[in-house]
């Protein structure tokens, strides 16, 4: 199984600051097409998780473009350039390269 | 709007059995790779199975493979898992989701799954 490892797992933040989230696979997520498949989620409170980014940099619609993912290879990085009071939450990174899909353990920002 | 609805979660007694249900509206249901993700009380999310478009090829997080089965009604627009032998473990929020460029791009609101006697 892929393991995917998420850091920090807190990340206080003061609204109008830039916040970084790092995750990295225990293996290459490059699939044969050159596709990275990770993605990024975002839970808010009580709802359910919504898709932020996938295939490593693409912003899913309607995420403003404050959000930002790069990365290859086994090291991947989610980006805010100006953390907003609605961006508290939980992030996720994911793989889906293959199976079993597997997720990071979370990093709770918190303002 | 894109919609995905879950259904059929409730109280179970350990090593009872449950069948959930997720109806699709406003795509080309057909069209999509399909998912159950659970989310156990204060943890992260578990991917747990899925099933092509044409319900030919399905598979599962090793902890549930031989209990649960995932499975499609394209004329209906639905996706089900019929849970089997079920576990404390097992209790959780499940979620229904749509792949689609290596991603969950549509998620369910959830239905909850309590297994205890």
């Amino acid at each position: 199984d892929i393991v995917m490892t998420q850091s920090p797992l807190s990340l206080p933040v003061t609204p109008g600051e830039p916040a970084s989230i790092s995750c990295t696979s225990s293996q290459s997520l490059l699939d044969s097409n050159g596709y990275i498949c990770l993605d990024w989620y975002l839970q808010k409170p009580g709802q359910s998780p919504q898709l932020l980014i996938y295939l490593g940099s693409n912003r899913a619609s309607g995420v403003p473009d404050r959000f930002s993912g790069s990365g290859s290879g086994t090291d991947f990085t989610l980006k805010i350039s100006r953390v907003e009071a609605e961006d508290v939450g939980v992030y996720y990174c994911m793989q889906a390269l293959q199976a079993p899909i597997t997720f990071g353990q979370g990093t709770r920002l918190e303002i | 709007e894109v919609q995905l609805v879950e259904s059929g979660g409730g109280l179970v007694q350990p090593g009872g059995s449950l069948r959930l249900s997720c109806a699709a509206s406003r795509f080309t249901f057909s069209s999509y790779w399909m998912s159950w993700v659970r989310q156990a009380p204060g943890k992260g999310p578990e991917w747990v199975a899925n099933i092509n478009q044409d319900g030919s090829d399905k598979n599962y997080v090793d902890s549930v493979k031989g209990r649960f089965t995932i499975s499609r009604d394209n004329a209906k627009n639905s996706l089900y898992l019929q849970m089997n032998s079920l576990r404390a473990e097992d209790t959780a929020v499940y979620y229904c989701a749509r792949s689609d460029k290596c991603a969950f791009d549509i998620w369910g609101q959830g239905t909850m799954v309590t297994v205890s006697s």
